[in-house]
């Protein structure tokens, strides 16, 4: 059981650059998240998905998108990259209902030069 | 989702418990209080959470008071790999079960 899997671990962007950041989990949860943390920061909430096909803004979504056609998969979206994009980025995943606790991949660590 | 005052940081001796305080004096009904922790720069780790009765698991034990305007997070035998970053969150069941995350306490374990 692996648990929610992110690649790359690293990554460098030249500024303008798209990529896109991958993140699958294996535990059949309905809902999935990006977030961002920025240095020395708590992590801000960039989209979430509370299922295949649906997914909506968190509080930081500028210049990301997002996809969910699987229950498995949520890749993150980088298509202008820019300086300010700099930083960790956080997959999560939870089951449904109220009170379920978000399991969290390791990190995609991503520098834009 | 309520909003949290931890303190930025504090230290422990290993071997020693380590109450964790924070403060959710805005808290409603239906909000679950939960605890991760990060270690280095690892993705946060999952610890506990409850509603309003005292939890204990494997890792820690949450103590909400009876107002629930404020819990602890006890450690019971802190170690030197508990040093970590400590976010108290309160969220609802609902909304996507979304997490909003300050900026926690910085746990420092001392031998």
């Amino acid at each position: 059981n692996a648990g929610v899997t992110q690649t790359p671990k690293f990554r460098i962007l030249k500024i303008g650059q798209s990529m896109t950041l991958q993140c699958t989990q294996d535990m059949n949860h309905n809902y999935m998240y990006w977030y961002r943390q920025d240095p020395g920061m708590g992590l801000k909430l960039i989209y979430y998905s509370v299922g295949a096909g649906i997914t909506d803004k968190g509080e930081v979504p500028n210049g990301y998108n997002v996809s969910r056609s699987t229950t498995e998969d949520f890749p993150l979206r980088l298509e202008l990259a820019a300086p300010s994009q700099t930083s960790v980025y956080f997959c999560a995943s939870s089951m449904s209902g109220g009170g379920q606790p978000q399991h969290f991949g390791d990190g995609t660590r991503l520098s834009i030069l | 989702d309520a909003k949290t005052t931890q303190p930025p940081s504090m230290d422990c001796a290993e071997g020693r418990a380590a109450n964790l305080p924070c403060n959710h004096s805005t808290i409603s009904g239906n909000e679950y209080v939960y605890w991760y922790r990060q270690i280095h720069s690892q993705g946060p780790q999952y610890i506990i959470h409850g509603l309003k009765n005292n939890e204990t698991n494997e890792m820690a034990s949450l103590i909400i008071t009876e107002d629930r305007k404020s819990s602890t997070l006890i450690l019971p035998h802190a170690t030197l790999r508990d040093t970590a970053v400590y976010y108290c969150i309160v969220r609802s069941g609902t909304a996507g079960n979304k997490l909003t995350f300050g900026g926690g306490t910085r746990v420092l374990v001392k031998p």
